[in-house]
């Protein structure tokens, strides 16, 4: 069993539309929970980081996480095609080289 | 704040021949720096950590002799791909963590390797 479960897509929705991403693990170590958005070509780039269970919001970015479920969402409002991108969970547990990656959705906004 | 510039974006090599790749955290300091190595459609694998002033750690199954890391300074770090192959050809990107509350970890914008 993979650490995270990414679905990886592709998901297509129309601008404007709500876009509901997510990700689960396994193992209760994880303490630090992160959204990437990537460009094709590109690095990752960080959306979010959070430590705590609940929502954390920035923009049209929200970030939640269950921990008692081991369930991480990131929701995109009022989606745009500049939001075409992959996106990335990353957790980390405590200490060193424990970040561990999902392997990303791909979406796709349409005008 | 917080920028990794890696260099260069891309790079065509013959087989048989080393490519170096550059990572420089540009306003902050590095004592860590990370590689890892991503092939299409798919997540990033963690190659090794670059450590400054010591040896590269490596993850399993990753060749030591062929990727060779050197971090010689607090912005610099190198991945040398030596005697590369085509199954070489990948997307490598480095990343450092110039403060993990504020920016997580920051990534640099890859390197796309072909192997011809």
């Amino acid at each position: 069993q993979k650490e995270v479960e990414q679905d990886p897509g592709p998901l297509s929705v129309p601008e404007g539309a709500i876009v509901s991403l997510n990700c689960t693990y396994s193992n209760s170590a994880f303490q630090y929970f992160m959204w990437y958005r990537q460009y094709s070509r590109k690095g990752p780039e960080l959306l979010m980081y959070t430590y705590s269970s609940g929502n954390k919001e920035d923009g049209r970015f929200t970030a939640q996480v269950d921990k008692s479920s081991k369930y991480i969402s990131l929701f995109i409002r009022d989606s745009q095609p500049s939001d075409s991108a992959t996106y990335l969970c990353a957790l980390e547990g405590t200490g060193a080289n424990n970040l561990f990656f999902g392997t990303g959705t791909r979406l796709t906004v349409i005008p | 704040g917080a920028v990794v510039s890696q260099h260069p974006s891309w790079v065509i090599c013959k087989s048989g021949t080393s490519v170096k790749i550059e990572c420089r955290s540009l306003d902050f300091q590095a004592t860590t720096m990370f590689w890892y190595r991503q092939f299409p459609k798919q997540s990033l694998m963690l190659m090794a950590t670059s450590n400054e002033g010591s040896k590269a750690t490596y993850e399993q199954g990753v060749e030591k002799d062929k990727f060779l890391i050197n971090h010689a300074s607090l912005t610099l770090s190198t991945l040398t791909v030596t005697s590369a192959h085509p199954e070489d050809s990948s997307f490598y990107i480095c990343s450092a963590e110039p403060d993990r509350l504020v920016y997580g970890y920051t990534f640099g914008s890859g390197t796309r390797l072909t192997v011809v």
